[in-house]
């Protein structure tokens, strides 16, 4: 069956520091992949799509890159802020999916003053 | 621009008891998802219409759940009877088409059956 795997222990990082988040697939061939964040009590904010033809998008402080050989996407947040704190949601979408997204479980990112 | 519109924010109730929720989508969407979100989970889609039409509503529990878009613009979402694995989270989700587009949620219906 078709997993999504994100970090599900949160992710403690000091302010200015890059943190880095992995979201793994198996048995999957998406056409694209998008990241969200999600703050407590709010839905998610997209920030970011990347296609399966690109290597990597950047956004101001965001990177996210994608490869399809290892079914994995790193999302980057450079230079991180306090703000930056929330969980952040990969989901995964294409014709083969069926035309919906599939939604990791979230990382959990805190950033320390 | 108003973003996505859900109403109640909260809603408490009893097992076997009936609830609905209501959604806005942002104006010119022609997409709406409804969306379930356990806590410690990512959303799970219930529900896909494409202007007032339902075409993806594979993972709704369809012997509780039932949906509609009216007009192609608003939408319900309602359970009945609702049971105690029902609490969660209820999104509401809208995107100028399906396919890539990024999807604007609203703030979501905290649902909690006693």
């Amino acid at each position: 069956s078709q997993k999504i795997e994100q970090n599900s222990e949160a992710l403690n990082i000091q302010e200015g520091k890059t943190a880095t988040l992995t979201c793994n697939y198996t048995n999957y061939s998406p056409a694209y992949l998008q990241w969200y964040r999600q703050d407590p009590g709010r839905g998610p904010v997209f920030l970011l799509l990347i296609r399966e033809n690109e290597k990597e998008k950047r956004k101001e402080r965001l990177k996210v890159t994608f490869d399809t050989t290892l079914k994995q996407s790193l999302f980057h947040i450079t230079a991180s802020q306090p703000a930056d704190s929330a969980t952040y949601l990969c989901a995964l979408g294409g014709i083969a999916a069926g035309n919906k997204l599939t939604f990791g479980g979230g990382t959990r990112v805190l950033v320390k003053p | 621009e108003a973003g996505v519109v859900q109403s109640p924010r909260y809603k408490i109730i009893e097992k076997k008891q009936p609830v609905a929720f209501w959604c806005n989508p942002i104006s010119g969407h022609n997409t709406l998802y409804w969306y379930r979100q356990n806590l410690g989970q990512g959303p799970e889609l219930l529900i896909r219409y494409e202007n007032e039409e339902a075409v993806d509503d594979s993972q709704l529990p369809k012997d509780r759940f039932s949906a509609e878009r009216l007009k192609g613009v608003d939408s319900t979402l309602k359970i009945q009877p609702a049971e105690l694995g029902d609490s969660a989270v209820y999104l509401c989700a809208s995107s100028l088409d399906a396919g890539d587009n990024e999807q604007f949620f609203g703030p979501g219906t905290r649902l909690t059956v006693l």
